[in-house]
């Protein structure tokens, strides 16, 4: 069964620093993985999403790289903003050779604070 | 871009009652669905995949007789709570696939707050 991890679990950091969350998952089996973000009582916004095939993505300040072989992906912000405060979930889809859509694992997410 | 809605956003009601949470993709179609559930400070879990036209399938866990899937059109889904009691009570999230999305990517509802008193 596949699990997703993610770490660190919170994170608080001044403005303008840039920043790392890590996103591991146990089974390298993927079809893609995906960045999302979650603010407080609401739903998703994707933020990058990477094929298996691909190394890295990267949208404004905010670049996904993927690992698939060791399990790896992890999501680097650039110049954080207060804006920027938010959850952000990690989340892979396993690989579904019939060629359907198959639901996602996701992380518990890793819950960001950037002070003003 | 593509746009997920969900209704209600928030619901609340008694113990025992059933609650119906409707998921609508607004500019495509979607042949799959998938319905996800949040328990306050833990992350998604999918709950169940709803293919336009047959039955949903259910992740390991989750009873199919109490969480009712209807995916009658490709732009609707519906999920229905049957006797819900407080334990019931979360986040449920949905998304969709576009049906010739060459990204394959899922599209995600704002969600709909269930609390069951």
């Amino acid at each position: 069964k596949q699990e997703v991890t993610q770490i660190p679990a919170a994170l608080s950091v001044p403005e303008g620093e840039n920043l790392v969350l890590n996103c591991s998952f146990t089974d390298s089996a993927i079809y893609n993985l995906q960045w999302f973000r979650q603010d407080p009582g609401k739903g998703l916004t994707s933020l990058l999403l990477i094929q298996s095939s691909q190394r890295e993505q990267t949208s404004g300040r905010l670049n996904a790289s993927l690992d698939k072989s060791s399990g790896r992906s992890t999501l680097y912000i650039a110049a954080s903003q207060p804006g920027d405060s938010a959850t952000y979930l990690c989340a892979v889809r396993r690989y579904y050779s019939g060629g359907g859509a198959d639901g996602l694992t996701f992380g518990k997410g890793t819950h960001l604070i950037i002070q003003p | 871009g593509a746009v997920v809605s969900q209704h209600p956003s928030w619901v609340i009601c008694k113990s025992g009652t059933s609650v119906k949470i409707e998921c609508r993709s607004l500019d495509f179609q979607a042949t799959t669905m998938f319905w996800y559930r949040q328990f306050p400070k833990q992350s998604l879990m999918l709950m169940a995949t709803s293919n336009e036209g047959s039955k949903a399938t259910y992740e390991q866990g989750v009873e199919k007789d109490k969480f009712l899937i209807n995916h009658a059109s490709l732009t609707l889904s519906t999920l229905t709570v049957t006797s819900a009691h407080p334990e019931d009570s979360s986040f449920y999230i949905c998304s969709a696939r576009e049906r010739l999305a060459e990204r394959d990517t899922q599209y995600f509802g704002p969600g709909t707050r269930l609390t069951v008193l």
